[in-house]
């Protein structure tokens, strides 16, 4: 999982504040997932984007989340006005296009509100 | 509703002896299930990996056995080493869902030396 690179890895931020968490994918893979683990929980998914398109975002909050997935460049998971509830560590996992291809994940940013 | 459940938190094994970690599922659309290895401050690490039309999947160490009647998988490492201590995660998809996986909470194994 070396190869998806996430940062930052540490962000703190104060309500009200934004915060912007980036994923690079591992060379050759179009598909990125985002993952947030709350403490004490298991990972649970928020979205599914590929190149310029988001597939699936049945886990994202209706408010103040949105993600992206550009042309060029990093995926972004983009948090507006963060609450304490929204400290966690969110993990970016990736994949090949084929069927078959594993979930590779990065090495998660965790976000701290105060 | 948990979907994926872990119902031990922990388990603590001897170096050497075997290590069993427990994972039931509720959602009978579930037709893949993954194990994933986590240290603390990195990312899961997948492991193994098991589809519903198997009952059993072996990887070295590790082997995974699906019971789709009981909804009841189950990781097996033989012999536990120190270097296997992590936190331990049941994964399960649907065919159609994107490969959207769904978590199970963990069980922190321990290997004693």
């Amino acid at each position: 999982n070396a190869g998806v690179m996430q940062n930052p890895r540490h962000l703190v931020r104060r309500r009200g504040q934004e915060a912007r968490l980036r994923c690079s994918p591992m060379k050759g893979h179009s598909h990125v997932y985002w993952y947030r683990q709350l403490p004490e929980e298991g990972l649970k998914f928020m979205v599914y984007l590929q190149k310029e398109n988001i597939i699936d975002e049945s886990g994202m909050p209706k408010e103040r989340f949105s993600a992206e997935f550009p042309k060029e460049g990093p995926s972004i998971l983009r948090i507006q006005q963060v609450v304490r509830g929204d400290s966690a560590a969110y993990f970016c996992a990736t994949k090949t296009g084929s069927e078959s291809g594993e979930l590779f994940f990065g090495e998660g940013s965790r976000l701290t509100v105060l | 509703d948990q979907q994926v459940k872990q119902n031990s938190p922990s388990l603590s094994v001897q170096e050497g002896r075997i290590s069993i970690l427990n994972c039931d599922y509720t959602n009978s659309m579930f037709d893949y299930f993954l194990w994933y290895k986590k240290y603390p401050a990195e990312g899961p690490t997948f492991l193994i990996s098991i589809s519903s039309i198997k009952d059993k999947n072996e990887d070295g160490r590790f082997t995974v056995f699906l019971n789709k009647s009981a909804k009841h998988l189950s990781l097996h490492i033989v012999p536990s080493q120190p270097g296997d201590s992590a936190v331990y995660f049941c994964a399960a998809s649907a065919e159609g869902s994107n490969y959207k996986l769904t978590f199970g909470k963990g069980t922190l194994l321990t290997v004693n030396p």
